[in-house]
């Protein structure tokens, strides 16, 4: 029963071709977060939403942005992917926000061409 | 945030007891020590928090210092599936170490 579903498992796309990436729970949690991951290295936190409010890490690119429709469902959109952007997308959720314990997807590994 | 400072690499046999130490001298005293892991093409997972007691639970152990600066994780008997990279993280900071790569040899 899979709990944080994101899809595609890979994606594919051109340098500098917008690309988004989606995420969904079937927690009913009320906070989203989105990882990067890039090759042998630790998981870094993009933003998160705690409900509908975003919360943006100081250091993350503009290139990157995210949108959360409704409790289930959050995107994120990369506007003009870099071969440096190329990484796996984790997508986590957890009860409420600084919650111990976050439920994290599979991840959607993205090849910048 | 509070800093960690845990082992590049473990190596275990299988079916033996391992202790995953984390440092972090500069922990806060609201600070919860949480342990995520990642197994190979995965994404992370939770796998134990604590404060200032020891914890148990189905899956490891969490011994913690008195003066909280340093945690053990202890995995009571080692499979080939607890090959991962263990993940120490203090507070609320939700910001992943480069954490410890267990290996787990049959």
């Amino acid at each position: 029963d899979a709990m944080v579903i994101q899809n595609p498992r890979y994606q594919v796309t051109q340098f500098g071709k917008p690309v988004t990436l989606s995420c969904s729970q079937t927690l009913n949690h009320n906070v989203m977060y989105w990882y990067q991951q890039k090759s042998s290295q630790a998981p870094k936190l993009l933003f998160h939403y705690y409900d509908k409010d975003f919360n943006n890490e100081a250091d993350t690119p503009d290139n990157f942005q995210s949108r959360r429709p409704n409790t289930s469902f959050c995107f994120l959109d990369i506007r003009s992917p870099g071969l440096g952007d190329a990484a796996m997308y984790l997508c986590a959720t957890s009860r409420e926000a600084r919650s111990y314990e976050q439920y994290f997807g599979p991840g959607t590994r993205l090849t910048v061409t | 945030d509070a800093k960690t400072t845990q082992p590049n690499s473990m190596e275990s046999n299988e079916e033996e007891p391992v202790h995953l130490p984390c440092n972090h001298s500069t922990i806060s005293g609201t600070d919860y020590i949480h342990w995520y892991r990642q197994l190979p093409s995965q994404g992370p997972e939770y796998v134990i928090h604590g404060l200032t007691s020891n914890v148990n639970n189905r899956m490891a152990s969490l011994a913690i210092a008195e003066d909280r600066k340093s945690s053990t994780l202890i995995l009571h008997r080692a499979t080939l599936r607890d090959a991962a990279v263990y993940y120490c993280i203090l507070g609320y900071a939700l910001n992943f170490g480069k954490g410890t790569s267990l290996l787990v040899t049959p």
